[in-house]
């Protein structure tokens, strides 16, 4: 499986600003993705990062709100803009395996918390 | 919309015990993952299951995917300590989008 990597692993914010969580691969992917994991719940697609184009958002999250790049095959960033305490959860980037892009694999996640 | 049940949510077992949890949906999937997710950590991939009726083993774990492909249970034998933690099952909707399940917390008394 890839090696991913989150930057940062977490942070405080205040509302109304905005954060930029990056990702890296060890390895070049097609397709990254970006998760919520709102805090005691389950994993939520935010979007899905195609390098060259642009992101494919799930109902109930907008590009205003989490902008995503996807500069190149081994890097991608997403935004939380205009924070809320309501968007305090953890945010996890994940790649498709190698041999399978059935198996999703998750880098440690970015914790985050707005006051 | 399509959603993954998980039972229990919540179990608590002796070390050495046995651990048996499932997910159930009321959809047909054709791919069904299972993962752990430690304090702190990204969820990491145990098992995937790709064929209805598969039984699959990992170590100590053992999952399977449904004949209906509408449910998947793992089992853990011999619990140790470090089983604790939160297991998702997980499936694939559409191309690579998938699913996620409301997690079963396992807690291992020593």
């Amino acid at each position: 499986s890839a090696v991913i990597s989150q930057k940062p692993s977490r942070d405080i914010c205040q509302r109304g600003t905005s954060l930029t969580i990056q990702c890296q691969v060890d390895s070049q992917v097609t397709m990254m993705f970006w998760y919520r994991q709102q805090p005691g719940q389950s994993l939520t697609l935010i979007a899905t990062a195609n390098q060259g184009s642009e992101a494919t958002y799930e109902s109930g999250f907008v590009i205003d709100k989490f902008p995503i790049s996807r500069p190149n095959l081994t890097f991608s960033t997403l935004t939380v803009s205009n924070m809320s305490p309501e968007d305090s959860s953890i945010y996890l980037c994940s790649v498709g395996g190698r041999s399978s892009y059935n198996e999703q694999f998750f880098g440690p996640g970015t914790r985050l918390t707005v006051l | 919309g399509q959603q993954l049940n998980q039972s229990p949510q919540s179990m608590f077992i002796q070390e050495g015990e046995d651990v048996s949890m499932n997910c159930t949906s009321s959809s047909i999937f054709n791919t069904w993952l299972w993962y752990k997710q430690d304090p702190g950590e990204g969820p990491v991939l145990l098992i995937a299951l790709y064929k209805a009726g598969e039984l699959t083993s990992n170590g100590r774990l053992t999952a399977q995917f449904g004949i209906t492909r509408k449910d998947s249970f793992l089992n853990i034998s011999a619990s140790i300590p470090s089983d604790v933690g939160i297991y998702f099952c997980a499936c694939l909707s559409g191309t690579y989008k998938y699913i996620f399940g409301t997690g079963t917390r396992l807690k291992v008394l020593a």
